[in-house]
């Protein structure tokens, strides 16, 4: 069974810190990886994505990959309250095919005002 | 643009019930999705189509049954309803074959609760 980890949190971070969320994943085949954020009672919405080792900034979004190591996260500059919420990290199978996206189970981030 | 659209937003089945999850994407994607999340255990998928004409089991299929009705329109049936079936079930999808490319876009979700 091929699995993404996550810590579950909450994670509480003041408001304007950096707030930093992480993922390993266990399939060295998977290719690409991507965050998603979703508020209490939402759907989850894409805030990045990333393919190559290394750094890919969006904004306040940064997210960093390291295949080796099978590791993936997301750094939020200038965290905010409107960050507050569950950040799901997933990732493609390795192997092929169009069976989605294997999901952690999340963790939940607090900006404290 | 309305992106996926999922229906019904809530339900409340009795046990042995059984009920139709619709879903409808306007991207013109090819790929097309059902997860389910419940606490503590994340997004889990239920079935999938890769195109039109296709469907395969994802990893929580039992219980389940898929229907890909044309390019647009995926639907998810429960034949008869189990409390264990209570979740919140969303409908995904993408621009599959590009797939290291192409993130999953989800719908607003269906809350269906099984007494």
């Amino acid at each position: 069974q091929k699995e993404v980890e996550q810590n579950s949190g909450p994670l509480s971070v003041p408001e304007g810190a950096i707030a930093s969320l992480n993922c390993t994943y266990s399939d060295r085949g998977s290719q690409s990886f991507f965050w998603y954020r979703q508020y209490s009672g939402k759907s989850p919405e894409l805030i990045m994505f990333i393919y190559s080792n290394g750094d890919k900034e969006d904004g306040r979004f940064t997210a960093q990959l390291n295949k080796a190591s099978q590791y993936v996260s997301l750094l939020i500059r200038d965290s905010q309250p409107s960050d507050s919420a569950t950040y799901l990290c997933a990732v493609t199978r390795g192997g092929g095919g169009a069976d989605g996206l294997t999901f952690g189970k999340g963790t939940h981030l607090i900006i404290q005002p | 643009n309305a992106g996926v659209t999922q229906t019904p937003k809530f339900q409340v089945l009795k046990t042995g019930q059984s009920m139709t999850l619709q879903c409808a994407q306007d991207m013109n994607h090819n790929s097309m999705y059902w997860y389910r999340q419940d606490p503590g255990m994340g997004l889990r998928l239920i079935y999938y189509s890769a195109s039109e004409g296709t469907t395969d089991k994802g990893e929580v299929p039992n219980g389940y049954n898929v229907s890909r009705l044309n390019k647009r329109e995926f639907s998810l049936r429960l034949e008869s309803a189990a409390p264990s079936q209570t979740s919140v079930y969303f409908c995904a999808s993408s621009p599959y074959p590009d797939r290291d490319k192409s993130p999953l876009h989800f719908g607003n979700g269906t809350r269906l609760t099984v007494t």
